[in-house]
């Protein structure tokens, strides 16, 4: 198993740009999450999907979109972006069953809006 | 609403030396605690889960609900556990990990 795959790795927008940032995974896991990671800031809940054509808004889902039309993927999209979206992007998931379980992330995306 | 509380951004010790890493947590319900760990620019890794009562790379953490914590501790740091430690909390019935600002673990030699 790959486990959770997110590209691109690093990117640069400019202002006003829109990009999708790409999330997989092979575990069959329904539920999977996006996370901002910002110094001193922690890891901020962006979106999460329980299960293919579910998706919910977390605590900071302003100017993002995600979709969910597969159980392996969930993509986020930026459409306007803007330099408050500079930020390191994880994309996590999670199996349903049984609570001992944490999440599993991926390796992140670098994004910088200038 | 849960929170999780580091009140620490960083703590500073010689390779040896005793590690308390602290968490403190808000939760009306009955908590799930976790902490995970993140090398230089790497993804974020399960390090422990109170559930499991484990041990890992000599790290344990205890469930304390009187006091609402969950500290990391390891009684002699080594220079590979320079790292970023995050505490998260599961909650709801969607799963949703809440966590800390977390905190820097350097660990000089």
């Amino acid at each position: 198993n790959a486990g959770v795959t997110q590209t691109p790795k690093f990117r640069i927008l400019k202002i006003g740009q829109s990009m999708t940032l790409q999330c997989a995974q092979d575990m069959n896991h329904n539920y999977m999450y996006w996370y901002r990671q910002d110094p001193g800031m922690g890891l901020k809940l962006i979106y999460y999907s329980v299960g293919a054509g579910i998706t919910d808004k977390g605590e900071v889902p302003n100017g993002y979109n995600v979709s969910r039309s597969t159980t392996e993927d969930f993509p986020l999209r930026l459409e306007l972006a803007a330099p408050s979206q500079t930020s390191v992007y994880f994309c996590a998931s999670r199996i349903t069953l049984g609570t001992a379980d944490g999440y599993t992330f991926g390796s992140g995306t670098r994004l910088t809006v200038v | 609403a849960q929170r999780v509380t580091q009140p620490e951004k960083l703590l500073s010790v010689f390779k040896g030396a005793p590690v308390e890493l602290k968490c403190n947590y808000s939760y009306s319900g009955s908590p799930e605690l976790f902490w995970y760990v993140q090398y230089s620019r790497q993804r974020l890794q399960l390090l422990l889960r109170h559930i499991s009562r484990e041990s890992i790379k000599g790290f344990t953490a205890d469930l304390n609900k009187g006091e609402t914590s969950f500290h990391l501790k390891k009684p002699f740091a080594q220079e590979e556990d320079s790292a970023m430690y995050y505490c998260a909390l599961l909650t709801g019935a969607n799963s949703k990990l809440t966590f800390g600002k977390g905190i820097t673990l350097s660990v000089r030699p």
